[in-house]
């Protein structure tokens, strides 16, 4: 049972690169969510989508653009890398919303920029 | 608005020993409170949550927390804990009817054996 699924688990890019980062769960969960995890901030949300076709602004969304291109799949994408962007994200997802239920993590994408 | 406060970033307790973790929110509606455990290297997992009802909350693992209203805190404890207890567990908060989970800056529990 692979739960929520997250690529690449590793990435190291230089300012102002692009790329994306994939998510999927094969839970048949409405709601994903992606975070970024900092030393001594926990998680911030940075962007979710409540349910398929819908996307919806966290705390900290600036720099990142997401797409919810099926039920299955959440993506997330930096257009042009800062250093601040270097973070442990996570991919999350859960039945409907998040308040209320558990939240299944995936095992987070490591990224560094330079 | 909403904020979770997690006193304690660190803390080291011998192996079965009581530990309590703490946890206060701020909120001016009823909220929703959880708690989740991080793994080396792991995504997040959850131990608990209330909801409603009994201020009492019991999970997996052998852990347990009160939510007590009046001094807006959701206490962790574990009356006896294992080395495969060390991880970092991050409080949650959400207002009803919010998406968005708050989360605490995590509180890094190190059991010696």
């Amino acid at each position: 049972n692979a739960g929520v699924t997250q690529t690449p688990k590793f990435q190291v890019l230089k300012t102002g690169q692009s790329m994306t980062l994939q998510c999927a769960q094969d839970m048949n969960h409405n709601s994903m969510y992606w975070y970024r995890q900092d030393p001594g901030m926990g998680l911030r949300l940075i962007y979710y989508s409540a349910s398929e076709g819908t996307t919806d602004k966290g705390e900290v969304p600036n720099g990142y653009n997401v797409s919810r291109l099926n039920k299955r799949e959440f993506s997330l994408r930096l257009e042009s890398a800062a250093p601040s962007q270097t973070s442990v994200y996570f991919c999350a997802s859960s039945w409907g919303r998040g308040n209320t239920g558990e939240l299944f993590f995936g095992e987070g994408s490591r990224l560094t920029v330079l | 608005a909403q904020s979770v406060t997690q006193l304690d970033s660190q803390v080291p307790v011998f192996e079965e020993a009581p530990v309590e973790l703490r946890c206060n929110y701020s909120s001016s509606v009823s909220v929703y409170l959880f708690w989740y455990v991080q793994y080396p290297n792991q995504g997040l997992q959850l131990l608990l949550k209330y909801l409603s009802g009994s201020t009492l909350v019991k999970g997996i693992n052998g852990f347990e927390a009160e939510f007590n209203k009046s001094q807006t805190s959701f206490h962790l404890r574990k009356p006896s804990v294992h080395i495969s207890d060390t991880a970092e567990y991050f409080c949650a908060v959400s207002e009803g009817g919010a998406n968005n989970l708050f989360f605490g800056t995590g509180t890094r529990l190190t059991v010696i054996p």
